[in-house]
């Protein structure tokens, strides 16, 4: 099956900071999603993007479908920033995304 | 606006018992899904469901049971609660191969 690697683990940085978290994944998706793990335990929906690239305030994202990977851009750092940042894929139109093991990210005052 | 709710935040139940989840979804998506998380073991998918009665076994279903008598709702039951069935419980629904939305989650302790 599908196999996602997101790095790095973990991240810890201080507010104001860019970064960029990354998502590469073994085989062709045609659902690739960013989420963010909030410390109460909710997912919210950053990007569903199989490909191209996407912003959304300080959040952009880009996929490259042909090299299969993602990248997740967080700009100018705020501490409700902090979390874990998943990414799912989907090879199948109907059934199950695979997660990567996430990144959790601190934002430091 | 997407909606996809759960019946309990926190529920605190006793070894044996029998648990009801529900989750409802308001965005008539075909496919509802049930994942629980764990610390260092990321989110697991349980079952999903892809149409009013139809379900399919996740990647860890043993202890558990679902039912989907209606669209937009999906249930999950523990037939007897067990102390390694302690976990975040995540509902999740989506259309086709679109955006997959989740509920708030439950946290789930058995004693």
């Amino acid at each position: 099956g599908i196999q996602v690697e997101q790095s790095p683990p973990d991240l810890i940085l201080q507010e104001g900071a860019n970064s960029t978290l990354r998502c590469n994944f073994s085989d062709s998706v045609n659902n690739l999603q960013w989420f963010h793990q909030n410390p109460w335990g909710q997912l919210i929906n950053l990007f569903y993007i199989p490909s191209g690239t996407k912003q959304n305030g300080r959040l952009s994202a880009t996929t490259v479908a042909t090299e299969r990977y993602s990248l997740l851009y967080i700009s100018s750092s705020q501490t409700t920033d902090s979390g874990v940042y998943f990414c799912a894929v989907g090879a199948d139109s109907n059934y199950q995304l695979i997660w990567g093991a996430g990144t959790k990210l601190i934002i430091k005052p | 606006d997407v909606k996809v709710t759960q019946s309990s935040r926190y529920l605190v139940k006793r070894t044996g018992e029998k648990v009801f989840l529900e989750c409802v979804q308001d965005m008539d998506h075909e496919n509802m899904f049930w994942y629980r998380q764990d610390p260092g073991l990321g989110l697991r998918l349980i079952y999903f469901s892809y149409d009013v009665k139809m379900k399919e076994k996740g990647d860890i279903p043993e202890g558990y049971s679902v039912s989907r008598e209606k669209k937009e709702r999906f249930s999950l039951i523990l037939e007897s609660a067990s102390t390694n069935q302690t976990s975040m419980y995540l509902c999740a629904s989506k259309s086709g191969s679109y955006e997959q939305y989740f509920g708030p989650g439950t946290r789930l302790t058995v004693t």
